[in-house]
């Protein structure tokens, strides 16, 4: 069975923290994600990962930064937490033909 | 610019009731088109995907289909549970690889009462 997880289920940090948001899967998948999903806003792609040490922005890259330093591994960090940056963020990882997705962190930035 | 669309917003209905949930999409080059469960604070599990040469899936009492030339979707649930509380979307899929350039709806909550 295929699996996705992530470091925490409930975060809550302060404002100008760094934070680190760990995704791991076992599938042995290339492609890894991460995405935010916010109330009326659908999932919007922040980063995406095809190949360890490899990166490209997605569609709100702003105020985060990965790092993919093992294939099965794939880290989303907030350099400096905001309010507005409080949402739910959701990993995923790919083969050919689908997404697999953790389930997801609840990030609140006081 | 790719697009989904999903209708109503939000649904309540009776258990044992069935219903059904539209997607409408602008998505090209078309790859699959998927259709996800998410529960509260969950991430999204995967329901059906259909490719452009299939019109109908079944994953129990969810039934998906899909109309490749007026690009829309949609998915039918039989015999409602409460467990199927939920949110449902909508994610279509563009490009080589199916796996990537997901653009997603934003998806209908779903309420199955006693």
């Amino acid at each position: 069975d295929v699996k996705v997880t992530q470091s925490s289920r409930y975060l809550v940090k302060r404002t100008g923290e760094k934070v680190f948001l760990e995704c791991v899967q076992d599938m042995d998948h290339e492609n890894m994600f991460w995405y935010r999903q916010d109330p009326g806003l659908g999932l919007r792609l922040i980063y995406f990962s095809y190949d360890v040490k490899m990166k490209e922005k997605g569609d709100i890259p702003e105020g985060y930064s990965v790092s993919r330093e093992k294939k099965e591994r794939f880290s989303l960090i907030l350099e400096s937490a905001s309010t507005n940056q409080t949402s739910m963020y959701l990993c995923a990882s790919s083969s050919y033909y689908e997404q697999f997705f953790g389930p997801g962190t609840r990030l609140t930035v006081l | 610019k790719n697009q989904v669309e999903q209708s109503p917003q939000s649904l309540i209905i009776l258990e044992g009731k069935n219903c059904t949930l539209q997607c409408n999409y602008t998505v090209s080059p078309f790859s699959n088109l998927r259709w996800y469960k998410q529960d509260t604070g969950r991430g999204p599990v995967s329901l059906t995907i259909m490719t452009f040469s299939e019109n109908t899936k079944s994953n129990g009492r969810y039934t998906a289909t899909l109309d490749a030339d007026t690009k829309q979707s949609s998915l039918h649930i039989t015999a409602s549970q409460l467990s199927d509380s939920a949110s449902y979307i909508c994610v279509v899929s563009a490009g080589a690889g199916g796996g990537n350039k997901l653009t997603f709806g934003t998806g209908t909550q779903l309420k199955v009462e006693l």
